[in-house]
């Protein structure tokens, strides 16, 4: 079993729709980190949390410590958000990778 | 298949001092990118090589440099070392297609750690 799993995969919606992507980690951990890939560039960090809830314009991402569980939500979605997300946690001076959603935002 | 490597896993040094830090890439692949960690912020981008070229740098000072070698295995070389240059350095390699999605495949990383 992986340490840090991402759900869903892949995730194609439509303009406007709200938007969620989960992921649970099982190992001890200082840090979630929520990053965004977008075609052709370099991985771009999104948030990094230790506890509660960050909020940076349509993105939104929440930690529950007790439960390893993080989410990320992006508010009335536009094709500009496609590309992939991926989750990672920070454990023992360590970078542990979730596999990353690969979101599509249909206009 | 061996996945991305770097060397040295752990590596220290003083103020002033300049550091190498070595990737070699999953074979078959053109594009290296090198990222910093530091403790309490997110994942910052450095540095994107491809073919031997620079084709990308993020926002650091002159003092971070490297090159990319013709069997695409790259180096990062920090100079003049600060206490905050501290940090894990990742490394990760793709094949650039220039199509929609590119898949970043992640080394362990270096700890880089100035006393």
């Amino acid at each position: 079993k992986n340490e840090v799993e991402q759900s869903p995969q892949n995730l194609t919606a439509q303009e406007g729709e709200f938007i969620t992507i989960n992921c649970s980690y099982s190992v001890g951990i200082s840090a979630l980190h929520w990053l965004q890939q977008h075609p052709g560039g370099g991985i771009v960090s999104l948030f990094m949390l230790s506890s509660g809830k960050k909020k940076h314009g349509r993105l939104i991402a929440t930690i529950n410590i007790q439960e390893k569980h993080s989410s990320l939500h992006i508010t009335a979605s536009h094709p500009r958000d496609s590309a992939v997300y991926i989750c990672a946690v920070s454990s023992n001076y360590q970078l542990i990778w979730g596999a990353g959603t690969k979101l599509i935002i249909k206009p | 298949e061996a996945g991305v490597t770097q060397s040295p896993t752990h590596l220290i040094k003083t103020r002033g001092q300049q550091a190498t830090l070595r990737c070699s890439p999953i074979s078959g692949h053109t594009s290296v990118y090198w990222y910093q960690q530091a403790l309490g912020l997110g994942l910052q981008f450095l540095l994107w090589y491809d073919e031997g070229e620079e084709r990308n740098r993020g926002n650091f000072p002159p003092r971070f440099s490297g090159r990319q070698f013709p069997n695409y295995s790259s180096e990062l070389n920090v100079n003049a070392l600060e206490l905050e240059d501290s940090a894990l350095y990742l490394c990760a390699s793709s094949l650039w297609t220039g199509e929609t999605k590119n898949i970043q495949y992640f080394g362990a990383g270096t700890r880089l750690s100035v006393l």
